[in-house]
């Protein structure tokens, strides 16, 4: 157990709709990360928090919106959802700024599928 | 086309056996991590190096970062079922600290 969770464990929906995919930081982490995992692309970075600010940008697409609250849990929304949105959503999260030196410690992740 | 090649893609072998997994990349990392995941899980880190010629050890496992700070190895000495999983190199580029990126892993499954 990483101390990360994330809410729901598996979304299903149909296209053209909206979800918000939870994530809760380890205790005393301040930055939040979230990633898409598809089997074509494999594990994409896709946005960064630090406490509550956006720190750094991956490629996220513009449908796609997140932040960090004051408590440090993150939201992930997904909108105008479309079949190749389907993916494993994964949020990690770390001490620091730096994701290339801090130890990110990764959720179980949110199996998307979309209809 | 990934900004870190991983190769093989796949390996299937037998417990036992040793084995070297490549990262490689045409542009310079400030380091690079290691991961492994399993089925269903997220990624586990388990190690980080910073120093280009950089080599760390963990138990059966050894990792080196290259000269350059292109490229990286995982070197899997006497591999056991254990050692299943997707390993995954991932970093970010020195001249961009503010993008991760993640390899396009290998899978590597260790027979008993």
């Amino acid at each position: 157990d990483s101390g990360v969770t994330q809410t729901p464990k598996h979304l299903i929906t149909a296209t053209g709709q909206r979800v918000t995919l939870r994530c809760s930081p380890r205790s005393g982490d301040l930055s939040v990360y979230w990633y898409q995992q598809s089997l074509d692309q494999g594990l994409q970075f896709l946005i960064q928090y630090y406490n509550g600010e956006e720190r750094a940008k991956g490629n996220i697409l513009e449908r796609f919106s997140a932040q960090q609250f004051p408590d440090l849990h993150s939201e992930l929304n997904l909108s105008s959802l479309e079949l190749g949105d389907s993916a494993l959503y994964f949020c990690a999260s770390s001490v620091g700024t730096g994701a290339s030196t801090d130890t990110q410690y990764f959720g179980p992740g949110t199996r998307l599928t979309v209809l | 086309t990934q900004l870190l090649e991983q190769s093989p893609q796949f390996l299937s072998i037998q417990e036992g056996e040793n084995l070297t997994v490549y990262c490689n990349s045409s542009s310079v990392f400030s380091s690079l991590q290691w991961y492994r995941q399993e089925p269903g899980e997220g990624p586990v880190l388990l190690v980080t190096v910073v120093t280009g010629g950089e080599v760390k050890k963990l138990k059966r496992l050894t990792f080196q970062f290259g000269d350059a700070r292109k490229d990286s190895s995982l070197h899997i000495t006497a591999a056991q079922p254990g050692d299943t999983g997707l390993y995954l190199c991932a970093g970010a580029r020195e001249d961009n600290f503010n993008k991760f990126y993640f390899g396009s892993g290998t899978k590597l499954n260790v027979k008993p």
